[in-house]
């Protein structure tokens, strides 16, 4: 069992709908919470970040962790087809060298005008 | 502009070559990661280097080597020995231990390397 699953998608949303991305992880060492947005062809790019379980909200992004269920959600409002990309999950434990950062396969998003 | 470069964009070589991938940054990040990222399988980590002339492999290290010289430079080299080297090769720093939580890892723009 891989430590951190992702659904791979493809999941297609009309413009101006809820969209709900999902990790689960296995590690219970795991205590920051990251989400990464790929456009095709880049670099992945920091969205946003949590510690421990709680809710963080940034414009219409919404980051969720349920640290009981080992459960982490994206939630994006209003979604615009700017908003298509890869959004990949990762997580990170404190190890001796350093941080050890494990991403989930990402999920590919459509937007439909 | 503070970022990190990876070049080039697209690189093409033949079977049994070595090739090198180069990575700069200039944030004074300490720490440099190379990652693979293949259809359907995410990010794996290749090597990653908290400090100068100190690297650990990652996941995946086979058929790959690194170096770290300089703070500001990562390259990676894909040798003959690497069964698969066809991929997208990204490269990122962080602010390592320095830094502290959450260690952000910034990505450069990647590098697609076709072996025919």
């Amino acid at each position: 069992q891989k430590e951190v699953e992702q659904d791979p998608g493809p999941l297609s949303v009309p413009e101006g709908a809820i969209v709900s991305l999902n990790c689960t992880y296995s590690n219970s060492a795991f205590q920051y919470f990251m989400w990464y947005r790929q456009y095709s062809r880049k670099g992945p790019e920091l969205l946003m970040y949590t510690y421990s379980s709680g809710n963080k909200e940034d414009g219409r992004f919404t980051a969720q962790v349920d640290k009981s269920s080992k459960y982490i959600s994206l939630f994006i409002r209003d979604s615009q087809p700017s908003d298509s990309a890869t959004y990949l999950c990762a997580m990170s434990a404190v190890i001796n060298s350093g941080y050890a950062l494990n991403f989930g396969k990402g999920t590919s998003l459509l937007v439909t005008p | 502009d503070g970022g990190i470069t990876q070049s080039p964009k697209y690189l093409f070589r033949k079977e049994g070559q070595n090739v090198t991938l180069s990575c700069e940054q200039n944030l004074n990040h300490d720490a440099m990661y190379w990652y693979r990222q293949d259809p359907g399988q995410g990010l794996r980590l290749i090597y990653y280097s908290q400090i100068v002339n100190d690297f650990q492999k990652g996941d995946i290290a086979e058929g790959y080597s690194v170096s770290r010289e300089k703070k500001e430079s990562f390259p990676l080299t894909v040798t003959s020995a690497q069964k698969n080297p066809t991929a997208f090769y990204l490269c990122a720093s962080s602010a390592g231990l320095a830094g502290g939580w959450p260690d952000t890892q910034y990505f450069g723009p990647g590098t697609r390397l076709t072996v025919l």
